[in-house]
């Protein structure tokens, strides 16, 4: 039972968009920065989205990150058959003294 | 490049033990607090352990506090996880994760993982 609540799954059409919702509270989300990954089938993780909002290089700006409270939200627009992936959200928990990780979502392209 | 390989996995006998290596490449990994994330199969990402850049400040996930010892070598570029007491639980794939200079606040450089199996 992850302390980082996502949604197991979303999907939509090519070219839609979709919204990835991550619920946290006061002791994570509230107070520290999200950053979002991606797992394609059978591959290590890749940092998708740091410090709530922000792309690493190489990174399309269909991909969007944000926080509001304790709550964060990834968005893809334009969705292609590529994005085909799990998705997680993570952050440090200071009650925890860890880093958690939402339960990840699965993303598919109808 | 910019490079985490980790090594070490293999099939192991509840009760056992394993030490698990990641080599860092292609940047200064001393600059870094490192983590060892897993991934049970079929299963989502569970953050295990972090070293501080001098190994002076560790932490642990709950499920592994007393029985995993996380380690690091700068003058090797190394990571180390020492498993003990392994449990089938522990089963996974093992990631060694970094930050990066464009951020300290997540995981920007990870390896390609290192397979446990605890079995009889």
């Amino acid at each position: 039972q992850s302390v980082l609540t996502q949604p197991p799954s979303v999907s939509a059409a090519p070219g839609q968009k979709v919204t990835i919702s991550c619920s946290g509270s006061s002791s994570n989300i509230g107070n520290a920065y999200v950053s979002w990954y991606q797992q394609l089938p059978g591959t290590a993780p890749k940092l998708l989205i740091y410090e709530n909002n922000k792309r690493p290089s190489g990174i399309p700006d269909r991909f969007s990150g944000s926080k509001s409270g304790t709550s964060a939200t990834l968005g893809i627009t334009g969705l292609q058959t590529g994005d085909e992936a799990d998705y997680y959200c993570g952050t440090w928990d200071t009650s925890l003294g860890a880093y958690v990780f939402g339960a990840g979502t699965k993303v598919a392209v109808l | 490049e910019v490079q985490l390989v980790e090594s070490g996995g293999g099939l192991v006998q509840p009760g056992g033990s394993l030490r698990l290596s990641c080599a860092a490449s292609g940047f200064t990994s001393s600059n870094y607090w490192m983590s060892w994330v897993r991934q049970a199969p079929g299963k989502g990402l569970e953050w295990v352990a972090n070293i501080k850049q001098d190994g002076s400040a560790k932490n642990y996930v709950d499920s592994v506090k007393g029985r995993f010892t996380i380690s690091r070598d700068n003058a090797k570029n190394s990571l180390y996880l020492q498993m003990n007491s392994l449990r089938a639980e522990d089963t996974a794939v093992y990631y060694c994760a970094s930050p990066s200079h464009i951020t300290l606040h997540g995981f920007d450089i990870w390896g390609q993982g290192t397979m446990v199996t605890v079995s009889s």
